[in-house]
């Protein structure tokens, strides 16, 4: 079984401001089936990045996605108002494992 | 546009079974895995199934192994998830997503909650 382990918990900053969140899973992974989603509080949780690293349709620039094997990473350049939110990582495909992190709080400090 | 649509949720005894169905449209529904995902209150996103174009491949967690079954009317552009055997921990929103094998679940329904209490 792969475990998607998000950090930190929870990341308070201020608009403006560069996040770094990190997801690590606990066997290598192809970076192809590795996504971030977004959820804001009553809302149904939205796509920001598949495949490690490409932005999908209609999310801004200041979201950007990296990494491999183990180790991945999003990071929103400079932080807007509607930023603040629940973040997940993914490892997805059309079969198992498909399993989500655990996620990140993204909270205004 | 591609839109989601989640129905069939609402208060349940343990033991007891729900049926919910989601309907599609704005894309060639035929065309694509879906998946339903679920979330706890105040919890993070659980994948529950997923079920391949034509049915002929369906997935699950373990924990709903044998009392889940996914499936889907491509007549209809409708996906189901029959739920038998209901337990208090499969109290959660049901979200209806659909799949791409390389590019994430996109996009997602707004969610129909099943709550199991008696």
């Amino acid at each position: 079984e792969i475990v998607l382990t998000q950090s930190p918990g929870t990341l308070s900053l201020s608009p403006g401001e560069r996040a770094t969140l990190s997801c690590r899973a606990s066997q290598s992974v192809s970076s192809s089936y590795l996504a971030w989603y977004q959820q804001i509080p009553g809302q149904a949780p939205r796509l920001l990045i598949y495949s490690a690293s490409n932005r999908a349709t209609g999310i801004p620039d200041r979201f950007s996605g990296s990494g491999s094997g183990t180790d991945f990473t999003l990071t929103i350049s400079r932080l807007e108002p509607e930023d603040f939110a629940v973040y997940y990582c993914q490892l997805y495909g059309n079969s198992p494992p498909i399993t989500f992190g655990q996620g990140t709080r993204l909270e205004i400090k | 546009e591609v839109q989601l649509v989640e129905s069939g949720g609402g208060l349940v005894q343990p033991g007891g079974s729900l049926r919910l169905s989601c309907a599609a449209s704005g894309f060639t529904f035929s065309a694509y895995w879906m998946s339903w995902v679920r979330q706890a209150p105040g919890k993070g996103l659980e994948w529950v199934a997923n079920i391949k174009q034509d049915g002929s491949e369906k997935y699950y967690v373990d924990s709903v192994k044998g009392r889940f079954t996914i499936s889907r009317d491509n007549t209809k552009n409708s996906l189901y998830l029959q739920m038998n055997s209901l337990r208090a921990e499969d109290t959660a929103v049901y979200y209806c997503v659909r799949s791409i094998a390389v590019a994430g679940f996109r996009p997602w329904g707004q969610g129909t909650l099943v709550m199991v209490s008696s």
